[in-house]
């Protein structure tokens, strides 16, 4: 099975600074990734699908890349709304099941 | 416009069994996938498992095979999730999320369900 592994853990920034999450996979996942943003009390909100594809009405400063095994999101510019958990995710062939990272916290500095 | 719309906090005791529903409305209820993902207190996301609507077919997560059973009501647009044999363990907020059949994430969420699980 697929292991995902988010890193940094916890990433302290400012507003209007550029944030850079990553997500590896223990296994070639091709572009079938996905990003997720969650607030606290609230269900997460998909962001990116197939890794680079921004979902609806998700603002611009929002670009996922990569392909294989190394993922990124990059927040080009923090707003104030931004500051949450981020989680990647992805579907295992076989057996079929799906699968988050542990996530990425961005918290203000 | 989706909305998933799940049904209220359970208390149970350990042993016991629970069963949350997901009433999907905005859309035709077979044209997407149901999932169910759980995150226990301070925890992050973890997959439960997986139903399709319009053939009742399901995958579980491994570690609840045996304990989890995902059914629906095409009639009403509603997924149930029970679990059995409860433990502390169990104590998360449960949600249920679509995924459309052409993609492999979940495009919307239900707004999710407290289980506590207490002696």
């Amino acid at each position: 099975e697929i292991v995902l592994t988010q890193s940094p853990a916890t990433l302290a920034l400012s507003p209007g600074e550029r944030a850079t999450l990553s997500c590896r996979a223990s296994q070639n996942v091709t572009s079938y990734l996905a990003w997720y943003q969650q607030k606290p009390a609230q269900a997460p909100r998909l962001l990116i699908y197939d890794a680079s594809n921004r979902a609806t009405g998700i603002p611009a400063r929002f670009i996922g890349n990569g392909s294989g095994t190394d993922f990124t999101l990059t927040i080009s510019s923090l707003e104030p709304e931004d500051f949450a958990v981020y989680y990647c995710q992805q579907r295992n062939n076989w057996p079929v099941t799906w699968t988050f990272g542990q996530g990425t916290k961005v918290e203000i500095k | 416009q989706v909305h998933l719309v799940q049904s209220g906090a359970e208390v149970k005791k350990p042993g016991a069994s629970v069963t949350v529903s997901c009433k999907a409305s905005g859309y035709r209820f077979t044209d997407a996938f149901i999932h169910w993902v759980r995150q226990a207190p301070g925890q992050g996301l973890e997959w439960v498992g997986r139903i399709n609507p319009n053939s009742g077919g399901t995958y579980y997560g491994q570690k609840f095979q045996g304990r989890v059973t995902m059914t629906r009501d095409t009639s009403i647009s509603t997924a149930y999730m029970e679990l059995n044999r409860v433990i502390s363990d169990d104590t998360a907020i449960y949600y249920c999320a679509t995924q459309q059949h052409n993609g492999d994430h979940f495009e919307d969420w239900g707004q999710g369900t407290l289980v506590s699980i207490s002696s």
